[in-house]
């Protein structure tokens, strides 16, 4: 177990549909990651926040939003569903900024979009 | 740019026998070098992490891994493999600059240990 939870495990939905994945890191990480593993992708970074900001983006959609809260879980927003969007989303976390620090992964969220 | 190429999509070793499952890079500066491992259903584990010093890293699990700097690789070994060693295992990159925190992963490699 990493110490980050990500809820929920399963989440099955239609094409034009918006759902919302919610990450909780480590206690103290300030970091977090969303990664996206598809298998004609692989895995892909999509976002990295720290302490509230917005750090790096990767290959992430215009569809897709996420945010870090005060509390520091974070949310990753994705609208307009298309079947390309399933896959296996995850998130990470690290104690301060990278690289330096290990980025410890979560269960993950398997998105289906029916 | 930057990229991280696993040869092998799939490996199948019999139990005992030694591993070594492959890894090259492309970056322009000094990498940040990591391995996972996937069970499946689970999320990734970090077996061990290259970042400066002493080429060959030792980590979890009996795994060990050497940087070559000259080959642009950074192969991931195991004297002998258990049965619980089966699962994809992946070699990345840390290829933020300004501390952005972006891995870029390989492709990743399966493997199979037979009894």
């Amino acid at each position: 177990d990493s110490g980050v939870t990500q809820t929920p495990k399963h989440l099955i939905t239609a094409t034009g549909q918006r759902v919302t994945l919610r990450c909780s890191p480590r206690s103290g990480d300030l970091s977090v990651y969303w990664y996206q593993q598809s298998l004609d992708q692989g895995l892909q970074f999509l976002i990295h926040y720290y302490n509230g900001e917005e750090r790096a983006k990767g290959n992430i959609l215009e569809r897709f939003s996420a945010q870090q809260f005060p509390d520091l879980h974070s949310e990753l927003n994705l609208s307009s569903l298309e079947l390309g969007d399933s896959a296996l989303y995850f998130c990470a976390s690290s104690v301060s900024l990278p690289p330096q620090y290990e980025q410890f992964f979560g269960p993950g969220t398997r998105l289906t979009v029916l | 740019a930057q990229s991280v190429t696993q040869p092998d999509i799939h490996i199948t070793v019999s139990e005992g026998a030694s591993l070594e499952l492959r890894c090259n890079y492309s970056y322009g500066a000094t990498p940040y070098l990591f391995w996972y491992v996937q069970s499946p259903g689970q999320g990734l584990q970090l077996l061990l992490k290259y970042f400066s010093g002493d080429t060959l890293v030792q980590g979890i699990k009996g795994f060990e891994a050497e940087f070559k700097r000259s080959q642009s690789s950074f192969n991931l070994r195991k004297p002998s493999v258990h049965w619980s060693d089966a699962a994809e295992y992946f070699c990345a990159v840390g290829a933020g600059s300004g501390n952005t925190g972006k891995l870029i992963f390989g492709q990743g490699t399966t493997l199979q240990v037979k009894p």
